[in-house]
């Protein structure tokens, strides 16, 4: 078992580029999870996908956008970076979107933005 | 609005102390609580669940609806607890459970 994989390990952008950031699921594993940690908080709830379907959204703005694929990968995207988007961005697979699963993390994309 | 708080930021014990890390929620509903726990260089990971009432690596948290606390407490600490750990509601039911609400964490060191 793999874990939650995600891609890449480290990216440096600069302001206003536009950034994706992958992320593949435990295999078996329906529901994807996207998480922004800024260093010394803890993780703020960005997106969940069940299904390839959006099933929550946090409060973040309209630059962040995501989506999931057939096979239940997962990218997220944001537009028009802000120096304040540097932060290590977590992908978390569960086997489902209800119930009592519980999440399992990757180890992050740290993005920096410059 | 959903607010977790846990008071502390770093907690030091000596080892064989009981340590108990402090966590309150502010949550609409009736939620479900998790603590995570992230070891030096490992990823995030759940330690327990309240619906469990389990033990995980003699931890144990209790939920305390009166007070909206979910401390976690473990009566003999080990070096190896040493770790950041993660106090974390989410709505039950319906299809939330990828919506965790994080706090800030607790860095809990245990001296040897």
């Amino acid at each position: 078992d793999a874990g939650v994989t995600q891609s890449p390990t480290h990216l440096i952008k600069t302001r206003g580029q536009h950034v994706t950031l992958r992320c593949s699921p435990i295999s078996g594993h329906k529901s994807v999870s996207w998480y922004q940690q800024v260093l010394g908080q803890g993780p703020q709830f960005i997106f969940q996908y069940y299904e390839k379907e959006e099933r929550g959204r946090g409060n973040f703005p309209d630059r962040f956008s995501a989506r999931q694929f057939p096979n239940y990968s997962s990218e997220l995207n944001v537009n028009a970076l802000l120096l304040g988007d540097s932060a290590l961005y977590l992908c978390a697979s569960s086997l489902a979107a209800g119930g009592y699963s519980p999440l399992h993390f990757g180890n992050g994309t740290r993005l920096t933005v410059t | 609005a959903q607010r977790v708080t846990q008071p502390e930021k770093l907690l030091s014990v000596f080892k064989g102390a009981p340590v108990e890390l402090k966590c309150n929620y502010s949550y609409s509903g009736s939620p479900e609580l998790f603590w995570y726990v992230q070891y030096s260089r490992q990823r995030l990971q759940l330690l327990l669940r309240h619906i469990s009432r389990e033990s995980i690596k003699g931890f144990t948290a209790d939920l305390n609806k009166g007070e909206t606390s979910f401390h976690l407490k473990k009566p003999f600490a080990q070096e190896e607890d040493s770790a950041m750990y993660y106090c974390a509601p989410t709505r039950a039911g319906g299809t939330s459970y990828g919506k965790l609400t994080f706090g800030q964490g607790t860095i809990l060191t245990v001296h040897p």
